[in-house]
């Protein structure tokens, strides 16, 4: 079956330093990745929307230079925490979208866990 | 725009006991319909879809769930509880333009009692 991974599982860093979190598609093309955050106990907020080539598309109230996402190939895309601070701790979760697969079926990654001393 | 209402955040059962699990939506538009479960510090696991066809869905672990457009419903339900069903699951809603991101309901914790 489909498979996505995220790298790394988990991070901890200092106030102020940036962190790169990884989402691969591995056994298919991914055209549209979706970043969200979890707050402890709470539901999945949907962050942006990242599309192969091209920009991606944030919700509202998420800043698009603080959280910076690429998606420069078909099974990977990237998501950079700048500048961090210990509001931005939370868990992250990307999912993927198969190019050929059914419609509107994501493939969830397992997580970063990401602590901001 | 979409939605999804889980009621209950939380629903405790006994080992071997029904459970069953809330979600009404919200679409203008036909729904694609999604349970995930999670478990803790792990990332989500589809458990079953509905997109089109029949309405009564099953999925893995002995999980069912049946679409209701007149009730705008799709609970979730399992004729006997594990100990290893207690997880949080999500309900989601989705349609079938393009690439519609998920809409995930606040989730629903569920407690199997020995």
């Amino acid at each position: 079956g489909a498979v996505v991974s995220q790298h790394p599982s988990r991070v901890i860093c200092k106030s102020g330093t940036s962190v790169k979190i990884e989402c691969r598609s591995l056994d298919f093309q991914a055209t549209t990745m979706f970043w969200y955050r979890q707050f402890p106990k709470k539901s999945l907020m949907l962050m942006a929307t990242s599309n192969e080539g091209s920009k991606a598309t944030y919700e509202q109230g998420v800043e698009k230079d603080k959280f910076l996402i690429n998606h420069a190939s078909l099974t990977l895309s990237t998501l950079t925490v700048t500048s961090a601070h210990p509001e931005d701790s939370s868990f992250y979760i990307c999912s993927a979208r198969d190019a050929g697969g059914p419609p509107n079926e994501q493939f969830f990654g397992p997580g970063t866990r990401l602590t901001v001393l | 725009a979409q939605s999804v209402t889980q009621l209950g955040s939380h629903v405790s059962v006994s080992e071997g006991a029904l459970v069953l699990l809330r979600c009404n939506y919200s679409s203008s538009v036909p729904p694609y319909l999604f349970w995930y479960v999670q478990y803790p510090n792990q990332g989500l696991q589809l458990l079953l879809k509905y997109t089109t066809g029949a309405t009564l869905v099953k999925g893995i672990n002995g999980f069912e769930a049946e679409f209701k457009k007149s009730e705008t419903s799709f609970h979730l339900t399992k004729p006997s509880a594990h100990m290893s069903d207690a997880a949080e699951y999500f309900c989601a809603v989705s349609s079938d333009s393009g690439n519609t991101p998920l809409v995930f309901g606040k989730g629903t914790r569920l407690s199997v009692i020995a």
